[in-house]
């Protein structure tokens, strides 16, 4: 049971770089989301899916792009990174875009410096 | 503005004994309500879901909705060391999307 599977788990960036996390959920989930955690700030919404061939910004899309690639996998990626994107980014899936009722990944640490 | 406001803690209390978590929010339009774990280090996880007033019990976790004072609580009886953790409320929003809004959490610490 693999359940939301994020990729790499930690990540070490130079201001500038780009790179892309991978998410991917076995679980036939119709909705999928990313958010970043800060210390202090909680759960923030990045970019959210609500099916496949959708997305929509979140609460701080800035800086990001997303890729819903098919109903298993959605993408995030930092074209530019900056240092104010050092965080935890998590990957969730939920069975339907109107529920809460949410599957986390193990997250990915990421680093800019 | 959706808000959703939980006291950062650390609450601390003793094995055994009953502990209390709260947490409010803005818009009493609001119809679903869920309480995450995250240990350390960790992903968050859902530990109970609630959509009525009244309490919903689970074990040894009992939730708490008051809509007309847009209060929920979990309350753990029985608080071991292992429920050692932040948690995190999260409640959908009427009027879009409905994707949960989480509450910066409240560390909880169980000491023996």
């Amino acid at each position: 049971n693999a359940g939301v599977t994020q990729t790499p788990k930690f990540q070490v960036l130079k201001t500038g770089q780009s790179m892309t996390l991978q998410c991917a959920q076995d679980m036939n989930h119709n909705s999928m989301y990313w958010y970043r955690q800060d210390p202090g700030m909680g759960l923030r919404l990045i970019y959210y899916s609500a099916s496949e061939g959708t997305t929509d910004k979140g609460e701080v899309p800035n800086g990001y792009n997303v890729s819903r690639l098919n109903k298993r996998e959605f993408s995030l990626r930092l074209e530019s990174a900056a240092p104010s994107q050092t965080s935890v980014y998590f990957c969730a899936s939920s069975e339907a875009g109107d529920t809460g009722e949410l599957f986390f990944g193990e997250g990915s640490r990421l680093t800019v410096l | 503005q959706k808000e959703v406001e939980q006291n950062s803690g650390p609450l601390s209390v003793p094995e055994g004994a009953i502990a209390s978590l709260n947490c409010t929010y803005s818009d009493r339009g609001s119809q679903s309500f869920f309480w995450y774990r995250q240990y350390s280090g960790k992903s968050p996880e859902l530990i109970m879901s609630i959509y009525s007033n009244g309490d919903k019990e689970d074990g040894r976790f009992t939730a708490q909705l008051n809509k007309a004072s847009q209060y929920v609580s979990l309350l753990i009886r029985d608080s071991q060391p292992s429920d050692s953790a932040t948690y995190l409320c999260a409640v959908n929003f009427p009027g879009g999307s409905y994707i949960p809004t989480f509450g910066r959490g409240t560390s909880l610490i169980v000491h023996p």
